[in-house]
Parts: C-alpha cells; sequence; structure tokens
C-alpha cells in the first residue's frame, strides 16, 4: 500500500523568502509522485509531478522539487514567496504511470504568506 | 476547453434525501475520478473508470453510495439515502491515458 506523510498543516513563511513543503512517501514500487495546488473554493491544479526521468522537477509559478529516493522524500520548493503563492498544498502518490489507478493523497499543507 | 464541470456546485439535503453529483470530464479523457474531501480524512479516492468501465470501487465507503458512467461525457454519483457525515466536498477529475489528472471545482455537501 502506498501513502504519503506532509510534515506540517501549516506553514508560515515572508513575502520573499525561501518556501519548503515537505513531503515523504511510501510505495512497494517505484513511485510516480506529483504536488498540486488548491486555491479556496477551487478544484485542484497540478504544479508538477516526476515520473522517473530527471530527479529536479520543474512546475508552474516558479515551484520546484526533488525526488530522494534514499530518504522517500519529494520537498516542493520555491525560492522566493509572492502573495498569490497563499493556498492549500497537496503531494500525491501513484503506483501507476500519470496516476492512472488513482492517486493517494497527504493531508495537505496551508502555506501563509507574510506582507 | 471548458475543463471539468461539475454541477450542482452547492447542495444541501435533509438527511435520509437522495443526492446526485454530476461530472461532465474533458473530452477526450478516458479516465474519470471520483474524490472526496473532508477535514477529517483530506482527500480520498472513491472510485475511478477507465473507458466508462468501473475499475477499482474499494474507496466507496458503504453501499449507500454508487457511481456510474453511462458515456464517455457524463458520470454520476449517488448516494442514498445521505447521512450527515457524507457532509463534504466531492471532486471528479478526469485524465488521458497515463497522464495527469484534472480536476473539477468541486461540490460543497451538506447533509442536515
Amino acid at each position: 500500500a502506498q501513502s504519503v506523510t506532509q510534515l506540517g498543516s501549516h506553514v508560515s513563511v515572508s513575502e520573499g523568502a525561501l518556501v519548503l513543503l515537505r513531503c515523504n512517501y511510501s510505495s512497494s514500487v517505484p513511485p510516480y509522485l506529483f504536488w498540486y495546488v488548491q486555491y479556496p473554493n477551487q478544484g485542484l491544479q497540478l504544479l508538477l509531478k516526476y515520473t522517473s526521468a530527471a530527479t529536479l522537477v520543474k512546475g508552474i509559478n516558479g515551484f520546484e522539487a526533488e525526488f530522494k529516493k534514499s530518504e522517500t522524500s519529494f520537498h516542493l520548493t520555491k525560492p522566493s514567496a509572492h502573495m498569490s503563492d497563499a493556498a492549500e498544498y497537496f503531494c500525491a502518490v501513484s503506483e501507476s504511470r500519470g496516476g492512472a489507478d488513482g492517486l493517494t493523497f497527504g493531508k495537505g499543507t496551508h502555506l501563509i504568506i507574510q506582507p | 476547453d471548458a475543463g471539468v464541470i461539475q454541477s450542482p456546485r452547492h447542495e444541501v439535503t435533509e438527511m435520509g434525501q437522495e443526492v446526485t453529483l454530476r461530472c461532465k470530464p474533458i473530452s477526450g479523457h478516458n479516465s474519470l475520478f471520483w474524490y472526496r474531501q473532508t477535514m477529517m480524512r483530506g482527500l480520498e479516492l472513491l472510485i475511478y473508470f477507465n473507458n466508462n468501465v468501473p475499475i477499482d470501487d474499494s474507496g466507496m465507503p458503504e453501499d449507500r453510495f454508487s457511481a456510474k458512467m453511462p458515456n464517455a461525457s457524463f458520470s454520476t454519483l449517488k448516494i442514498q439515502p445521505s447521512e450527515p457525515r457524507d457532509s463534504a466536498v466531492y471532486f471528479c477529475a478526469s485524465s488521458p491515458a497515463g497522464n495527469e489528472q484534472f480536476f473539477g471545482p468541486g461540490t460543497r455537501l451538506t447533509v442536515l
């Protein structure tokens, strides 16, 4: 069975500071990993995905994540936070390419940007 | 493209009533997923379809829940009878084969 753990239900950073959202996964097979963002009262939007190619994955809005097999981690980072980054972020894992068999999500991290 | 369309966006009903949530996937996508989001349990996969065929419904919480996909452009999730603990946001997502899932805006269900 696969699972995802997101450390920190709330993360607060100052505008312009580094954003680091943590995600650790458990999977019995090489995983496919995803980060989604959810703005209030909206659906989820894909930020980036790891599909066993490059371990450093670049996504939209300046976000990137690095797959580290030895640490079973897929942390999300952004060098400089912007007020518009305030949202809920979800890490997800799938054992099938693209999440074809459905995604298993973490509980989410609420990112707060302080002016 | 209009994206994944869900209706209604909000639904308030009383315990014991039947509730039907609707989803129109993106044209050309052959996979469709239903998820439920609650504060306590987060986002959970309920059921998914490939080419209109239900593949895995192990996430459906009880027999009160049922889902259908009569054609490639329409799916329903039905709860009968509804209970207060079914209150949640229900998301539909679709994807082309082996690629990312695109989520709809969700239906916020409140069962009184």
